[in-house]
Order: structure tokens, then sequence, then C-alpha cells
């Protein structure tokens, strides 16, 4: 059973450019959240997906929005990029919302900002 | 809130030596808390899920109990070896209803040397 699967694996951008992020969740899996994760902040919530309804918001500012297809795929979006949103992005999918579904993430895109 | 507090790294041991990696928790009810892994350049994998008082995990070696009356899910493992060199963080649901949101704590960073 394939994984999740984060695309593209490596970015850089300067400042004040845009960004969109993909996440394929595994198969059968309708949740999808995201995190950033950085050295000084280490692992913080972004947002959380099921059923493309954005179930649950971390405390980031407007700049970052994401989205959810029909078929659990979902994109985050970060515009107006700052050196501060340098970081790993992770994408976690699982079966459904409760609190005791295990989280599977994939392995991440680094974004790097100039 | 919902919070996790994780013992600070790094832990560096000889191989074989005996791991353990405190963390304690504060929340409301009984979370779901995980244990997870992160090798160099990769995303989190699950290592370990407890979801009610006294439940244990095991996985690969390592184990976990989860202990209502000290709020506490240390991570455990008898025999540690070089590939288990890696970062461990723990972390609980929020608790939140229809979310699967994960509050992480800081993570420990854990060097085996043979």
């Amino acid at each position: 059973k394939a994984g999740v699967t984060q695309t593209p694996r490596y970015l850089i951008k300067t400042r004040g450019q845009q960004v969109t992020l993909s996440c394929s969740p595994i198969s059968g899996h309708r949740s999808v959240s995201w995190y950033q994760q950085t050295p000084g902040q280490g692992l913080q919530f972004l947002f959380e997906y099921f059923s493309e309804t954005q179930r649950n918001k971390g405390n980031f500012p407007g700049r970052f929005s994401g989205r959810q297809f029909s078929n659990s795929r979902s994109e985050m979006n970060v515009s107006t990029l700052e050196l501060g949103d340098s970081a790993l992005y992770l994408c976690a999918s699982s079966l459904g919302t409760g609190d005791n579904q295990p989280q599977h993430f994939g392995d991440g895109t680094r974004l790097s900002i100039l | 809130g919902n919070s996790v507090t994780q013992m600070e790294g790094p832990v560096t041991l000889s191989e074989e030596a005996f791991l353990t990696i405190n963390c304690t928790y504060t929340a409301t009810g009984y979370p779901s808390l995980f244990w997870y892994v992160q090798y160099p350049g990769e995303g989190l994998q699950l290592l370990l899920k407890a979801t009610k008082a006294d439940d244990k995990g095991s996985n690969k070696g390592f184990e976990t109990t989860y202990r209502k009356e000290t709020t506490s899910f240390h991570l455990e493992k008898g025999s540690v070896q070089v590939s288990d060199s890696a970062v461990y963080f723990c972390a609980l649901t929020a608790l939140t209803s229809n979310t699967g949101k994960l509050i992480f704590g800081q993570g420990t960073t854990l060097q085996v040397k043979p």
C-alpha cells in the first residue's frame, strides 16, 4: 500500500513569491492534516481537512491556505513568502477525524526562501 | 490547553544500552497518545500508540505505558542499536471533537554509538 506522497520534495523560492505544495494521502484515507516543522518552533499544526472541508486551523496568518479535493488529495498554498516560512512542511493522512486515529506522515516538502 | 513536555536531548548511548525518553502531558480527559520517530531526511513514522489509561504499546522493541496517575507515557527500549539513532517525538490528540490534530513535544535526538 503506497504511503503519503508529497510533492515536490524540495523547493527554493524568493521573498514575495507564492508556492503550492501537494499531498496525496494513503488510499482510503479521507482526513489530511498539514504541519510546519522548524528548528525553533518544532512541529506546529497548520490545518486539517476532511471530505473537502476544513475542520481545524492552527495559529498561522492568512497567507497560509489549503484545500482538499474530492479524491482526498490536498494542496497548501503560501502567498507573499517570507524568510521565516523556510521549513519542512509535512502532510499526514488518517482514515477519519477521531482522536484515536493515527496519522501517517509523508516525507515532507523542504521549502527554502532566499 | 493541552500540552506535551518532552525530555530534552540530545541523548547519547552506547549500543545495547537501556533507553528512556520521558514525556508528560497536560490535558483534560483522556487524550490518545503517540510516539513518532523521524530519521534524517524523512517524515515522521508512527512508532507507538496508546488510547486509554494503562494501555501498553510495543513495537520494534520500544515500549510505552499510558499512566494516567502521573500523566506520562515514557518511551523505553531495553537494548538500543545504532539504527535507532533518530529524533523521537511524543504527541497527543487535541481532544477537540471531530479533529485528529496532534500536539507534539519538542523532540529528543537519540545518538547511539557502536
